[in-house]
């Protein structure tokens, strides 16, 4: 298995609710990744976990809280947001092999459109 | 983190080599130079990766002059589907995983017949 799984494809909610976002992979990586991508600009990253801990966090708001619950599973849970958060969320994953790291894997994305 | 400089745009037609060139004049000494392909509505894809030198695998080469101040990705005999935005990242990278890499602009490259 070389790919990383994300679900759902699409999400339509609105400001009050509350939904996750998945993200899945069984390649053995131990950095997992959030970004997020407006249309036509590039990804911008929100968080960085390490074997399992939070190691990066981009002065995201708390509307945005990522967990990841063991080593092929991270999610990101949203609560109360805005229209302007609507975009692509991506996840990506990552291994290390001594100090070179071989790039990283991304999932095709959810299409989150806020209401 | 060092910054990237790519031409926003390019264009090529399907049989020609293209060469993307990006700047990074504040390179560090453990820094990696990547590159990523994206289409829309998709996640980036890995291309290759360097650090100094030539690299050249199934799809592309990189090369990257001594000083390591810029790099060239080169796509050999392009087709239509290369037409995606393909990003330079410039970035450490540490043992224990979990580098932080910024993408830049981009550069969308379109083919055509």
């Amino acid at each position: 298995d070389t790919e990383v799984t994300q679900t759902p494809k699409h999400l339509v909610m609105g400001m009050t609710n509350k939904k996750s976002l998945k993200c899945e992979q069984h390649m053995g990586h131990r950095a997992m990744y959030w970004y997020k991508q407006k249309a036509k600009k590039p990804p911008e990253l929100m968080f960085v976990y390490s074997y399992e801990k939070l190691s990066i966090n981009e002065s995201v708001p708390s509307r945005f809280s990522p967990e990841c619950p063991n080593s092929s599973l991270l999610n990101l849970h949203l609560h109360a947001l805005q229209p302007e958060d609507s975009a692509l969320y991506l996840c990506a994953s990552s291994q290390v092999q001594g100090t070179v790291n071989y790039g990283y894997t991304f999932g095709s994305g959810t299409r989150l459109t806020v209401v | 983190l060092a910054k990237t400089t790519q031409p926003i745009s390019m264009d090529s037609y399907e049989g020609q080599e293209v060469n993307i060139t990006c700047s990074h004049n504040n390179i560090a000494t453990n820094d990696y130079i990547t590159w990523y392909q994206q289409f829309p509505s998709q996640g980036p894809r890995f291309i290759i990766q360097g650090y100094k030198t030539k690299v050249t695998n199934e799809v592309a080469s990189l090369f990257i002059p001594a000083d390591r101040k810029s790099s060239t990705l080169s796509l050999p005999r392009v087709s239509l589907s290369d037409t995606a935005v393909y990003y330079c990242l410039v970035g450490p990278v540490q043992a224990g995983g979990g580098n932080k890499l910024t993408f830049g602009t981009g550069t969308q490259l379109k083919v055509e017949l």
